[in-house]
């Protein structure tokens, strides 16, 4: 079974400093992972899709690399603001279900001006 | 296109009560889901449709029925609810074309006394 974590937990950085957050997954067999952005009490949003034969996807401030041999994702945010404080997750999906996600925690991060 | 729609937008019921979430998608795609999401945790997956007519289990089933018999809709009904069923619920569509992105609908809140 794909497990899905993501560490830390949470992230306090000060306004204009890059952020790095990381997800981890057990199985390499993907067939896309997604990054999402949630707000408190709020839904998802969708923020990168990378497909398991990319190595990469860039979004204005934010690049998120794949590396599927290591079971890892990292989503770079340039630049931080403090409207980019949220709740990120990622998600992933397998190869034999490619609609079915397991998802990570989350990354609390605060971002403070 | 509203995209993924999803009613009420709060609920609370009383222990043993029955209800149906709604979800609805205009976007003609193949894969919906139903997830929970509780305090610190990501998101569960409940139910996953692949199609019209079929319905699959996903990691927290019990308590739970789905039905999907158009490609637009992908009711979840409690059958008995319990206070363990207080959480957000969120509906998911997926389409394969373009990588298998996910999009989410707004949640559903609720609480259950």
């Amino acid at each position: 079974k794909q497990e899905v974590t993501q560490i830390p937990a949470a992230l306090s950085v000060p306004e204009g400093e890059n952020l790095v957050l990381n997800c981890s997954f057990t199985d390499s067999a993907i067939y896309n992972l997604q990054w999402f952005r949630q707000d408190p009490g709020k839904g998802l949003t969708s923020l990168l899709l990378i497909q398991s034969s990319q190595r990469e996807q860039t979004s204005g401030r934010l690049n998120a690399s794949l590396d599927k041999s290591s079971g890892r994702s990292t989503l770079y945010i340039a630049a931080s603001q403090p409207g980019d404080s949220a709740t990120y997750l990622c998600a992933v999906s397998s190869t034999d279900s490619w609609g079915k996600f397991q998802f990570g925690a989350g990354t609390q991060v605060v971002v403070t001006p | 296109n509203a995209g993924v729609t999803q009613t009420p937008k709060f609920q609370v019921l009383k222990t043993g009560q029955s209800m149906t979430l709604q979800c609805a998608q205009d976007m003609n795609h193949e894969y919906m889901s139903w997830y929970r999401q509780d305090p610190g945790m990501g998101l569960r997956l409940i139910h996953y449709s692949v199609g019209a007519g079929i319905t699959d289990q996903g990691e927290v089933p019990n308590g739970y029925n789905v039905s999907r018999s158009t490609t637009e809709d992908f009711p979840l009904r409690l059958l008995s609810a319990a206070p363990s069923q207080t959480s957000v619920y969120f509906c998911a569509s997926t389409v394969r074309t373009g990588g298998g992105e996910q999009y989410f609908g707004p949640g559903t809140r609720l609480t259950v006394t």
